[in-house]
């Protein structure tokens, strides 16, 4: 089936543009993730959804950064003002819930973000 | 909250050598411990985990062993091969109230095989 799609696959901006990155999760899954990966780097948590629950946004770096859940499906995450330490690798991972054997995360392929 | 340190952070083989990472936690609540395997240029993907009830898993050529006392966890892979190249991540995580699961990642650790 489907995996985890992203869009779009690459983007480049010019520092203090808002930029809004899509995560269409694999269909029934209930929790989604978004992480950033600067290169070379490892997984940074940014957000979590799970269910109707309200998100958990610790992962967040700064204000400039939102997110969104729209009918427990697509997500958007939005950068206003870019900056170009922003530049890195969005990836978006689904899972079934948090429950015992359920909590495998899919990811997508990624946005690779760079700003100018 | 949750600490995983990964080592080594690049490891160099020669095809048909085994290869092992080690990971360790900090919080002894934690209860799933996943390992994913990217690729240049793709998403992490799943290879094996394994829960606090278990001590050693095995799936072909990759196990995963874990030793909640000390707290650490590793990764085996025998007989590598080039395909094996990639960038491996270790996770842990325990289950939150409310079923929450937000697993912390070690940093990668860079596998290259070499034919």
């Amino acid at each position: 089936g489907a995996g985890v799609s992203q869009s779009p696959s690459n983007k480049v901006t010019e520092k203090g543009k808002d930029v809004e990155l899509r995560c269409d999760p694999i269909s029934g899954h209930t929790a989604l993730y978004w992480y950033r990966q600067s290169l070379g780097q490892g997984l940074e948590f940014l957000i979590y959804f799970q269910g109707n629950s309200a998100p958990d946004k610790s992962g967040l770096p700064s204000d400039r950064f939102s997110a969104e859940r729209t009918g427990g499906s697509v997500s958007t995450l939005t950068i206003q003002r870019t900056q170009q330490e922003d530049s890195a690798v969005y990836l978006c991972a689904s899972s079934y819930g948090g429950t015992p054997g359920s909590e495998t995360q899919y990811f997508g392929p990624g946005t690779r973000l760079l700003v100018l | 909250g949750e600490n995983v340190e990964q080592h080594p952070s690049t490891l160099s083989v020669q095809e048909g050598d085994s290869a092992v990472i080690k990971c360790t936690y900090s919080d002894s609540a934690s209860n799933y411990f996943p390992w994913y395997k990217q690729e240049l240029g793709k998403g992490p993907q799943l290879i094996i985990d394994i829960r606090s009830n278990v001590g050693e898993k095995k799936d072909q050529r990759i196990a995963v062993t874990l030793n909640k006392t000390a707290k650490h966890f590793s990764l085996h892979i025998t007989e590598t091969q080039p395909e094996d190249s990639a960038v491996y991540f270790c996770a842990a995580s325990p289950t939150m109230a409310g079923g929450s699961y937000i697993p912390t990642f070690g940093r990668g650790t860079s596998l290259i095989v070499h034919p």
